[in-house]
C-alpha cells in the first residue's frame, strides 16, 4: 500500500537553529517522485521540491536541503538556521507512476507543524 | 492571476444545503485536481480531470459530491445535502499534465475553499 508517514507532529525552534523534518514513505512501485510542500496560515499549498526515484542525490537550495535514502524509504528535509518566515505546516506527498492508470495524484503526509519562534 | 483561483473562499453552510465551489486552474494545465482538507490532516485525493474527462473519482466520499469541468479549464465542485462531517478545506490544484509520467509533474494548489457546515 502506498502511505506517506510524517511522526513529528509538532516542532518548535528558536530562529536560527536548525531542524530536521522527517518523512517516511511505502510504495510498491520503482518508479515514484516525491515531493515537500509548505502550507501557510493562509491555505495555499507551495511547491518546495520534486525528486524522482532514480536520482538519490541529495539537493541544496538556500537555507533549504533535502536527503533522499532509498534504503530508509525516507525523504528528510532539513532547514538551516530557521526563521520566523519558516513556521507553517509541512507536507510530505508521494506520486507513483502507475502505467495507464496513472494520473500523478498525490498521497500526502498528515503533516508537521514548525514553529520558529524569535 | 498566474495561479490557481478559488472561489468562495470561506463558506458557511446549514445542514442539508447544496454548495458549490469553483476553481480557475493555471491558464493552460491540463490536468486538474480536487482534494480535501480536514483540520489537522493532510490534503486527501476526491478527483482527477485531464481536461473535461474525468478520469479519476475515487476519493468522493459519497455519491452527494460531483464534479465537473465541461470546457476543460474551469471546474465546479458541488456538495448536495452537505453534512457536517464535509467541513474542511477544498483544495483544487492544476498541472501542464504534458509529460506521459504524469507523477512526475508538478502540481500547484489554489488557497482553497473553507466550508463549514452548521
Amino acid at each position: 500500500a502506498q502511505k506517506v508517514t510524517q511522526a513529528q507532529t509538532e516542532i518548535s525552534v528558536v530562529e536560527k537553529e536548525d531542524v530536521t523534518l522527517d518523512c517516511v514513505y511505502e510504495t510498491r512501485d520503482t518508479t515514484y517522485y516525491l515531493f515537500w510542500y509548505k502550507q501557510p496560515p493562509s491555505g495555499e499549498l507551495v511547491f518546495l521540491i520534486r525528486r524522482n526515484s532514480f536520482d538519490e542525490q541529495n539537493e541544496i537550495s538556500g537555507r533549504y536541503s533535502w536527503n533522499f535514502q532509498k534504503s530508509t524509504s525516507s525523504f528528510n528535509f532539513t532547514i538551516t538556521a530557521s526563521q520566523v518566515v519558516d513556521s507553517a505546516v509541512y507536507f510530505c506527498a508521494l506520486s507513483e507512476a502507475r502505467g495507464s492508470s496513472n494520473t500523478g495524484k498525490l498521497i500526502f503526509g498528515q503533516g508537521t507543524t514548525l514553529q520558529v519562534k524569535p | 492571476g498566474a495561479g490557481v483561483s478559488q472561489s468562495p473562499r470561506y463558506k458557511v453552510a446549514k445542514r442539508g444545503q447544496d454548495v458549490a465551489l469553483r476553481c480557475d486552474p493555471i491558464s493552460g494545465h491540463v490536468s486538474l485536481f480536487w482534494y480535501q482538507q480536514a483540520l489537522g490532516q493532510g490534503p486527501e485525493f476526491l478527483t482527477y480531470f485531464q481536461n473535461e474527462a474525468q478520469l479519476d473519482k475515487s476519493g468522493l466520499p459519497s455519491d452527494r459530491f460531483f464534479a465537473e469541468r465541461p470546457e476543460g479549464s474551469v471546474s465546479t465542485l458541488k456538495i448536495q445535502r452537505t453534512q457536517q462531517e464535509d467541513s474542511a478545506v477544498y483544495l483544487c490544484a492544476s498541472s501542464l499534465g504534458l509529460r506521459q509520467d504524469l507523477s512526475g509533474n508538478t502540481i500547484y494548489f489554489g488557497e482553497g475553499s473553507w466550508l463549514t457546515v452548521v
